[in-house]
């Protein structure tokens, strides 16, 4: 069966604090992806990356980092320069190889931070 | 470009209560799905469909069914609310193909069952 642990339940930091979100998951399936989401506190879902298994390079966009490492089976999600607006509930989804594309969902890792 | 849209936003049921969430996409997209957000849980499937008039069982189907009657419209029923059906409730879409990209989602129902 499929899993994604998100182990940390809340973070706080500082505004201009680099931040580092753990996303560890579990699969059989050869081929996969992997998502991250942003939840603010207006409560709607924003996707932020989607991973192939194939596709092992790490990747920018801006302040945000992903380091997807399949020895680890770990997906971590890192904002460096964290600002107040990056205050949200952060999810790892995990889509299995049905092509269906059902999602598992990590449980949620709350950032907060504050200026 | 409204994306998904998810009807009522907000809801308040009594035990026994029957009603109906509906979502709406205009993306064309082939699947749809249904989850629901509970604290401390992250998002659960609850069922979701391939196709106009095909549905499946997802993780956490139990007191909920589903219709795909068109294909940019998915309806969650509740036939007879229960307690432990609170919980936001958020309707998603995609393409075919993981390729292409990740989800779409409705910005959620809030439903209470009193």
């Amino acid at each position: 069966a499929q899993k994604v642990t998100q182990a940390q339940t809340e973070i706080s930091v500082v505004e201009k604090e680099d931040v580092t979100l753990d996303c560890v998951y579990e699969t059989r399936d050869t081929t996969y992806y992997l998502f991250w989401y942003k939840q603010p506190p207006s409560g709607e879902l924003v996707f932020l990356i989607r991973r192939n298994s194939f596709d092992e390079q790490n990747e920018i966009s801006g302040r945000y980092s992903w380091n997807f490492q399949k020895s680890t089976s770990s997906f971590n999600f890192t904002i460096t320069a964290s600002q107040v607006v990056d205050s949200a509930v952060y999810f790892c989804a995990l889509s299995d190889n049905t092509g269906f594309q059902k999602l598992v969902f990590g449980t949620g890792t709350r950032l907060l931070v504050s200026p | 470009n409204a994306g998904v849209t998810q009807t009522p936003k907000f809801r308040v049921l009594k035990t026994g209560q029957s009603m109906t969430l509906l979502c709406a996409q205009d993306m064309n997209h082939e699947y749809m799905y249904w989850y629901r957000q509970d604290p401390g849980m992250g998002l659960r499937l609850i069922h979701y469909s391939v196709g106009e008039g095909t549905t499946a069982k997802g993780e956490v189907p139990d007191g909920y069914n589903v219709s795909r009657l068109k294909k940019q419209n998915f309806l969650l029923g509740l036939e007879s609310a229960a307690p432990s059906q609170t919980s936001v409730y958020f309707c998603a879409s995609s393409y075919p193909s993981a390729g292409l990209g990740g989800y779409t989602f409705g910005s959620g129902t809030r439903l209470t069952v009193v």
